[in-house]
């Protein structure tokens, strides 16, 4: 069965910074794009970034673009999302998303609370 | 770029069928056949109900399906079931910028 585990999310003072990892099991990890995918408390969801099979080609929303890196390791089925200059408004419960095809999402992890407050 | 438009709640009784909108542009609904929508539980991940705006991944009942109609794309849940309960996100997928555009979601109520 596809998994997917999000860790390393928790409190963070404004400025901060913290990392995000996705551990893959269940399917061939590099033969896929993967998402991260943010919903605020109470809020909708939110596109962050993605990043393509072989973890060359990267894209950003705009309001995380120079902040946060999402990345990955293909040899431990690992995707990352660094996250730098954080924002109150940043906090979010963070999600990572296989990619089925052109950007659709087809198998979700159960997500990883982050809070940015002093 | 705004979210695409969706109703904040809809709801119908068990047994009845709820068509839900999501309503964006020329610019993403408009010229994407990538359109899918999501099923949220409180607490819970996001499911995919529906991709490439009317196709049903392996194990979604058949009561879930989808359509697209100029730039307002619609989903349909037939034979309401009370675990259809949920929030419902819609999602325009394109090859530009913003690649991932989400609708606001709806709250499905079943009476």
């Amino acid at each position: 069965d596809v998994q997917l585990v999000e860790s390393g999310g928790g409190l963070v003072q404004p400025g901060g910074s913290l990392r995000l990892s996705c551990a893959a099991s269940g399917f061939t990890f590099s033969g896929h794009w993967m998402h991260w995918v943010r919903q605020a408390p109470g809020e909708g969801l939110v596109w962050v970034a993605r990043i393509d099979k072989g973890g060359r080609t990267t894209n950003y929303a705009d309001s995380v673009k120079g902040r946060f890196t999402i990345s990955r390791d293909n040899a431990k089925n690992t995707l990352y999302l660094q996250m730098s200059s954080l924002r109150v408004e940043d906090t979010a419960v963070y999600y990572c998303a296989r990619d089925y095809y052109y950007n659709q999402a087809d198998y979700w992890g159960q997500g990883t609370l982050v809070t940015v407050s002093s | 770029q705004s979210a695409l438009t969706q109703p904040r709640s809809v709801s119908g009784s068990p047994g009845q069928s709820v068509t839900m909108s999501c309503t964006g542009t020329s610019s993403d609904i408009g010229t994407s056949n990538y359109i899918s929508w999501y099923q949220q539980h409180p607490g819970r991940a996001p499911k995919l109900m529906i991709s490439d705006v009317n196709k049903r991944p392996s194990g979604v009942p058949d009561r879930f399906s989808g359509s697209k109609s100029g730039n307002t794309a619609s989903l349909t849940i037939s034979g309401l079931q009370a675990e259809d309960e949920a929030d419902y996100y819609c999602c325009s997928c394109a090859g530009s910028y913003p690649f991932v555009l989400f609708g606001g979601g709806t709250k499905l109520t079943v009476l």
